[in-house]
């Protein structure tokens, strides 16, 4: 069975700081998808990454994909409070098994000014 | 990029009536939707999977006579809460796929249901 796992679930952060959101799965997958969660709404995709060594940026944010240590990161430059959100990580499973995705718990961004 | 629809993004409803919640894949065609419950603070559960033209696939424990699901065609999947009470109140999103689709799943806007 497919599990994932994030770390930290919560992270309080200081304006200006760097930081890294871990994503780690079970089982063999080379499709992770990272959302983020504003309070009340719902999820928007941030990243979509197929391969191995895949690296996606946008902004402040990068994601990258590791699919031989089954991890993927995101990584935080120069926090902005902008940046305040749930991140989930998902992924996919392997082909033949199903299209649902398995989410992460969350990571809680709080990022004080 | 794709969007999903989800209609109403808030309802409050009487304890013992059926509250009914739309997604829609509006430019693309949904041969899979997924309907999800998220507690506060809590990352979302999975309640079933549907596809175009077949029942529901619920994940257990999920009570399938209380969360009717139907999925009348490729861009319209609904979710019927009935009977509902306070403990049903919840945030509920559905998402959209394409298959296997690389682009991974498309989520609504939610639904916040309120029992009173």
């Amino acid at each position: 069975e497919l599990k994932v796992e994030q770390n930290p679930l919560f992270l309080s952060m200081q304006e200006g700081k760097n930081y890294t959101i871990y994503c780690n799965y079970s089982t063999t997958s080379d499709r992770l998808y990272w959302y983020r969660q504003d309070p009340g709404k719902s999820l928007e995709s941030l990243f979509v990454l197929l391969s191995n060594g895949a690296v996606k940026q946008e902004g402040r944010l990068m994601a990258s994909l590791d699919t031989k240590a089954r991890l993927s990161t995101l990584h935080i430059t120069a926090a902005v409070h902008d940046l305040s959100a749930t991140y989930f990580c998902a992924v996919d499973r392997p082909f033949g098994y199903g299209n649902k995705l398995v989410f992460g718990a969350g990571t809680i961004l709080r990022v004080k000014s | 990029g794709a969007v999903v629809s989800q209609h109403p993004s808030r309802v409050i409803c009487k304890s013992g009536t059926s509250v009914k919640i739309e997604c829609r894949s509006l430019d693309f065609q949904a041969t899979t939707m997924f309907w999800y419950r998220q507690f506060p603070k809590q990352s979302l559960m999975l309640m079933a999977t549907s596809n175009e033209g077949s029942k529901a696939t619920y994940e257990q424990g999920v009570e399938k006579d209380k969360f009717l699901i139907n999925h009348a065609s490729l861009t319209l999947s609904t979710l019927t809460v009935t009977s509902a009470h306070p403990e049903d109140s919840s945030f509920y999103i559905c998402s959209a796929r394409v298959g296997r689709a690389s682009s991974g799943a498309f989520f609504g806007q939610g639904t916040r249901l309120t029992v009173v």
